[in-house]
């Protein structure tokens, strides 16, 4: 089935840093969603990318669809402490029934 | 005002137990899921109803059953408890069948079979 790989795993900053990471698949998403969990709460939704290429931004958050519709980023930039959770991609299988979720990326954030 | 709310947040119980986790949402939405987040924080789907009706049923054990009175309320039925089915349980709902423009979660059911 579609699976979507995040890397990377966890990451430890100091606040004030910018953040990236990915998410990759071997098949074609139409769609691509970042969310982000905080302990103890359901997952949240941060950014919706629709369209090859596209790059959209919320607050300090942008994300970018990639042109091969099989990536997609995700960018913090200057960190702050409540920026610590776990960030999600997930996009709709085809037939857009379900959403399949990657592994996560774990934010950790020194002061 | 929660959008999805999910009760009890917290189950303690023992193995061979039925228990129920309760799930409403007041957003209007037709589509209503259950996910299981395990310890390594993946998640994956279980069920979805779509208008009370059962849309998708992963490999599941038979001991878990959903039941969707009306297309506000999705709640989650688990026969026999075993100890694999300690885990974070989440509600979650969209507007229609398409998950294109994402879900909305609840803050999920933390159980933990003893």
């Amino acid at each position: 089935g579609q699976q979507l790989n995040q890397s990377p795993q966890s990451m430890f900053i100091q606040e004030g840093e910018d953040v990236s990471m990915n998410c990759t698949s071997s098949s074609i998403f139409n769609t691509w969603l970042w969310y982000k969990q905080d302990p103890g709460e359901g997952p949240v939704l941060l950014i919706a990318l629709y369209k090859a290429g596209e790059l959209t931004s919320n607050g300090r958050l942008t994300a970018q669809f990639g042109i091969t519709r099989k990536d997609s980023f995700l960018n913090i930039s200057a960190s702050i402490p409540s920026d610590v959770g776990i960030y999600f991609c997930a996009g709709p299988t085809q037939g857009a029934q379900k959403l399949v979720f990657g592994q996560g990326t774990r934010l950790t954030i020194n002061p | 005002d929660t959008a999805v709310s999910q009760t009890p947040k917290y189950l303690v119980t023992q193995m061979g137990n039925d228990k129920s986790i309760k799930c409403e949402q007041n957003l209007g939405h037709d589509t209503m899921y259950w996910y299981k987040q395990d310890s390594k924080k993946f998640l994956k789907i279980m069920f979805s109803y779509n208008n009370k009706e059962l849309i998708i049923n992963e490999t599941v054990p038979n001991r878990f059953s959903p039941k969707s009175p009306d297309k506000a309320h999705l709640n989650l039925h688990i026969n026999s408890l075993e100890l694999g089915d300690s885990a974070v349980y989440f509600c979650a709902s969209s507007q229609n069948d398409r998950s294109n423009y994402g879900y909305t979660f609840g803050s999920g059911t933390r159980l933990t079979v003893v």
